[in-house]
């Protein structure tokens, strides 16, 4: 089963901030984070573990709640080079090599 | 260093061929995978190998086979193809850590198919 993003889409003037949500149905492990532009490979972002762990990127940074089975990544001062579609992908084990991937959340930042 | 190397780039078939997607990855990434990305689905898992000679099945296998005869290679084979599996095709590479949690995956480039 999917896990949910929220937004689907959200367009942003630079240097606005942008909240992207992942929510599942199942318990969690592993949360992972790829950002996608038009035509390309998803590229990897971040990794979160079980235990709320908190992770950032520059200006980009997610967490991890496992008892909401949730993830936010918080994208601040936003860029350009930010454009994308943005996607969550969720394991529910340690040992789990399968990713179930969201629909996605398509970041558009305008000058 | 190459990464994951994906080929053909674009395919366009006829219903009921049959063609294999080629990937390839010289990371000694022990974990391989297929997706297909379609408008608004995100990515679903096709079929993903954990090491050489071991295959298992993800979200949406049906008309799809694969094989894992080297650590490299992990080819899709579209068995008779149909209209429906006209998509986007991203073959993936990772590695497990300490722990059993396994890494980022590294994409490849894609294979835009057109099946008529």
């Amino acid at each position: 089963q999917q896990p949910v993003q929220s937004p689907q889409a959200v367009i942003l003037r630079e240097g606005e901030d942008a909240v992207i949500n992942c929510s599942s149905s199942k318990a969690l492990y592993s949360v992972h984070w790829y950002r996608q532009k038009h035509g390309e490979a998803p590229v990897f972002l971040m990794i979160l573990l079980k235990g709320g762990e908190q992770k950032g990127h520059d200006k980009i940074s997610a967490s991890f709640n496992e008892k909401k089975q949730q993830s936010s990544l918080y994208l601040t001062a936003s860029q350009l080079s930010y454009s994308g579609t943005y996607f969550c992908g969720t394991g529910v084990g340690a040992g789990s090599y399968q990713l179930t991937f969201g629909k996605g959340t398509k970041l558009s930042v305008i000058p | 260093n190459a990464g994951v190397t994906q080929t053909p780039k674009f395919q366009v078939l006829k219903t009921g061929q049959s063609m294999t997607l080629q990937c390839a990855q010289d990371m000694n990434h022990e974990y391989m995978s297929w997706y297909r990305q379609d408008p608004g689905m995100g990515l679903r898992l096709i079929h993903y190998s954990v090491g050489a000679g071991i295959t298992d099945q993800g979200e949406v296998p049906n008309g799809y086979n694969v094989s894992r005869s080297t650590t490299e290679d992990f080819p899709l084979r579209l068995l008779s193809a149909a209209p429906s599996q006209t998509s986007v095709y991203f073959c993936a590479s990772s590695y497990s850590r300490a722990g059993g949690v396994f890494t980022e995956a590294f994409f490849g480039q894609g294979t835009r198919l057109t099946v008529v």
